[in-house]
C-alpha cells in the first residue's frame, strides 16, 4: 500500500542556511509521482517541486530542489539560502499511476527559520 | 478571482446545523478535491470529482454529502455533524490526464470548521 514517512516533525534553521527535510515512501508501482508542497500559517498549500519516477534527473525549483534516491525509496526536499518567509509546514506526497485520483501525503514537518 | 477560492473561510456550527462549503477553481481544471486536516494528521482525501462525475469516495460518513454541479464548482453539504469532524476542509484541483499524469493540485485557502 501507499504510504509517505516524514520524520521530522520539527526543523530550526538559521537564516541564509540550507536545510534538508525528510520523506520515504513506499510503492509497489513503477510509476509513481512525488510532490512537495508548503503550508504557511495562512492555510493554504502551495506547489513547490515535483519528481517523476522515471526522471533521470533531480528536479530543482529556484531554492528548491529534491534528493531522489529511488533505491532508497527517499525523496528529501533541499531549501537553499533559507529566508524568514520559508518558516511553514512542508508536506511531502504521491501519486501512483495505478488509475486512482489519491494523492498520499504525509505528516508534515514545521520549518522555523532562524533570523 | 484567481486560482481555487473557497467560502466560508471559517464557519462554527451545532450539531444539528445544516450548511455547506464552497469551492471555484478558476484555472480551467477538470479534476476537484475535498480533503480534510486535521491536528497532527496527514491530510485525508475524502472526494475526488472528474470531469464532474465522482471518482473517489474515500469511507467518509454520510453526514458529508459533495456536490460537483460543473466543472468549475464543488459543495461539500454538512448535515448533523459531530465534533469531531471539526477541522480545515482544503478543496484543490488538477489537471488530470489520465493514467501517468502528475499534474500538481493547486489548493483553496481552507475553511476552519468549527462542530460544537
Amino acid at each position: 500500500a501507499q504510504k509517505i514517512t516524514q520524520t521530522q516533525p520539527g526543523m530550526f534553521v538559521q537564516e541564509k542556511e540550507a536545510v534538508t527535510l525528510d520523506c520515504t515512501y513506499d510503492t509497489s508501482d513503477p510509476s509513481y509521482g512525488l510532490f512537495w508542497y508548503k503550508q504557511p500559517s495562512s492555510g493554504e498549500m502551495i506547489f513547490l517541486i515535483y519528481q517523476g519516477s522515471y526522471d533521470q534527473q533531480n528536479a530543482t525549483e529556484g531554492r528548491y530542489s529534491l534528493n531522489f534516491q529511488k533505491a532508497r525509496k527517499s525523496a528529501n526536499l533541499v531549501i537553499s539560502a533559507s529566508q524568514l518567509g520559508d518558516s511553514a509546514m512542508y508536506f511531502c506526497a504521491m501519486r501512483e499511476a495505478s488509475g486512482t485520483y489519491k494523492y498520499i501525503f504525509g505528516t508534515g514537518t514545521r520549518l522555523k527559520v532562524l533570523a | 478571482e484567481t486560482g481555487v477560492t473557497q467560502t466560508p473561510r471559517h464557519l462554527v456550527m451545532g450539531m444539528t446545523n445544516k450548511k455547506s462549503l464552497k469551492c471555484e477553481q478558476h484555472l480551467g481544471h477538470n479534476a476537484m478535491y475535498w480533503y480534510k486536516q486535521s491536528a497532527k494528521k496527514p491530510l485525508e482525501l475524502m472526494f475526488v470529482y472528474s470531469l464532474e462525475e465522482r471518482v473517489e469516495n474515500n469511507s467518509v460518513p454520510s453526514r458529508f454529502s459533495p456536490e460537483c454541479p460543473n466543472s468549475s464548482h464543488l459543495f461539500l453539504h454538512l448535515h448533523t455533524l459531530q465534533p469531531e469532524d471539526s477541522a480545515l476542509y482544503l478543496c484543490a484541483s488538477s489537471q488530470d490526464q489520465g493514467l501517468g499524469s502528475y499534474n500538481e493540485q493547486f489548493f483553496g485557502p481552507g475553511t476552519r470548521l468549527t462542530v460544537l
